[in-house]
């Protein structure tokens, strides 16, 4: 079974400064990772995706997120932040289902809610 | 091309009344899946459907089922409504392997009173 741990529930920021939202996430087989962002209201977007490769992923808007596989961890990274990336981004894991099929489910973190203040 | 659809939009139901949701995926796509969301958590896996067939089930009450038509469109159904069960329902697309991204459509509210 996968599970993931999103370190904070909330990230209060200001405006061109840089920020990191944490995401940490334990399975006994290999998983692809994703990043979804979700604005009020509406569902989810891809910001990126980890399948294999560089360990360095660039997604959209100007995120990026770092694969490290010895600390299981997936942080989304961002180096200057605009109050449009106020939302709530989730960290998920794509595993195979217990039958060990590859049409995989999506187990997601409980979410951070970036605030990017003027 | 039109992104994941989902009908309705918000609804409102009794306790003990049934209730279907319905989903559109993107064209080409052959793989839906059904997540739960309630308000202040990530989203739970409910269901997965890949050519018609289930191919994964989340931890839900039988209460909960699900089916995928020839047009690969789906329906969920909750039976026997309980005041829990008000949450955002989200539909997402995808061409199958988990190696691919699951689209979102933008989900149906739920509450239950």
């Amino acid at each position: 079974a996968q599970s993931v741990t999103q370190l904070d529930s909330q990230v209060p920021v200001f405006e061109e400064a840089p920020v990191e939202l944490r995401c940490n996430y334990s399975s006994s087989v290999s998983v692809y990772l994703f990043w979804y962002v979700q604005y009020p209201n509406q569902g989810l977007q891809l910001l990126l995706k980890y399948l294999s490769g560089s360990t360095l992923v660039k997604g959209i808007n100007g995120f990026e997120a770092e694969f490290n596989k010895s600390q299981t961890s997936f942080h989304l990274r961002k180096p200057s932040v605009h109050i449009s990336d106020t939302a709530e981004y989730f960290c998920a894991v794509s595993g195979p289902n217990a039958g060990g099929t590859s049409y995989g489910k999506l187990t997601f973190g409980q979410g951070t809610i970036l605030t990017v203040h003027p | 091309d039109a992104g994941v659809t989902q009908s309705p939009t918000h609804l409102i139901k009794t306790r003990g009344q049934h209730v279907t949701l319905r989903c559109s995926p993107i064209s080409g796509h052959k793989s839906v899946s059904w997540y739960q969301q309630v308000l202040g958590q990530g989203p739970q896996f409910i269901f997965q459907y890949y050519e018609k067939e289930e191919r994964g089930r989340g931890n839900f009450p039988d209460r909960f089922s699900a089916r995928q038509f020839p047009n690969y469109s789906s329906e969920l159904n909750v039976n026997a409504l309980l005041l829990g069960d008000s949450a955002l329902y989200l539909c997402a697309s995808s061409l199958g392997d988990r190696r691919y991204e699951q689209y979102f459509g933008p989900g149906t509210r739920l509450t239950v009173t």
